[in-house]
């Protein structure tokens, strides 16, 4: 466990469905971070949250909704998706008060049907 | 061209082998992640470097800030070593990390 953890861990879901993904941290982390990651690709940056603010939305389609309640709490709120949606979704945090490195979940492993 | 570039993309070697995984980048950094990602998927971070060596057990990670290069080594390669080796980088006023597309190493008993 590395303090970082994602729930589901697995999900398979059809193009209609609507579901969440969610994160959660008790690191005392004030940025919480949803990257995607394809098969052969690096990962790619979806959404920042620093203090409970969505500071960054790297040009991701709006069926992904992001949510950060508070510091410890991140969702990925996914809506009509499509097949090429289906990928490791991860979640990270980190203390941005200095040069400090972040902490990964397991993340949730997503199929879109 | 990614801006962060891994050799080799797959390493096969027999146990006890040392190992090197190399990550080159093209713009300024303020730091160097290496990550090591497990078939499940989970990523542990290994180290973050701004310069120098850091070694972690039998992990040694070195940086040179002038060639834009990174090494991580592994002495003593055992299977449980057996994972995905990413490196990152943090450009220079850029909280964001772009990603290497990773390393697979196999460590064959």
């Amino acid at each position: 466990e590395t303090g970082v953890t994602q729930t589901p861990r697995h999900l398979v879901m059809g193009m209609t469905n609507k579901k969440s993904l969610k994160c959660e941290q008790h690191l005392g982390h004030n940025a919480m971070y949803w990257y995607k990651q394809s098969a052969k690709k690096p990962l790619e940056l979806m959404f920042v949250y620093s203090l409970e603010e969505r500071v960054e939305n790297n040009s991701v389609p709006s069926r992904f909704s992001p949510e950060c309640p508070n510091s410890s709490h991140l969702f990925l709120h996914l809506h009509t998706l499509q097949p090429e949606d289906s990928a490791l979704y991860l979640c990270a945090s980190k203390w941005t008060g200095g040069n400090y490195g972040y902490t990964f979940g397991s993340g949730t492993r997503l199929t879109v049907v | 061209k990614n801006e962060v570039e891994q050799s080799p993309q797959n390493l096969t070697a027999q146990e006890g082998e040392f190992i090197t995984i190399n990550c080159s980048y093209s713009v300024g950094i303020s730091a160097l992640h290496w990550l090591q990602q497990h078939p499940g998927g989970g990523i542990v971070s290994l180290f973050m470097l701004s310069s120098g060596k850091k070694k972690h057990g039998r992990l040694i990670a070195t940086i040179n800030i002038q060639e834009k290069h990174s090494s991580l080594h592994i002495t003593a390669s055992h299977p449980r070593d057996s994972a995905v080796y990413i490196c990152a980088v943090r450009p220079f006023g850029n909280e964001k990390l772009t990603f290497g597309t990773g390393t697979r190493l196999t460590i064959i008993p």
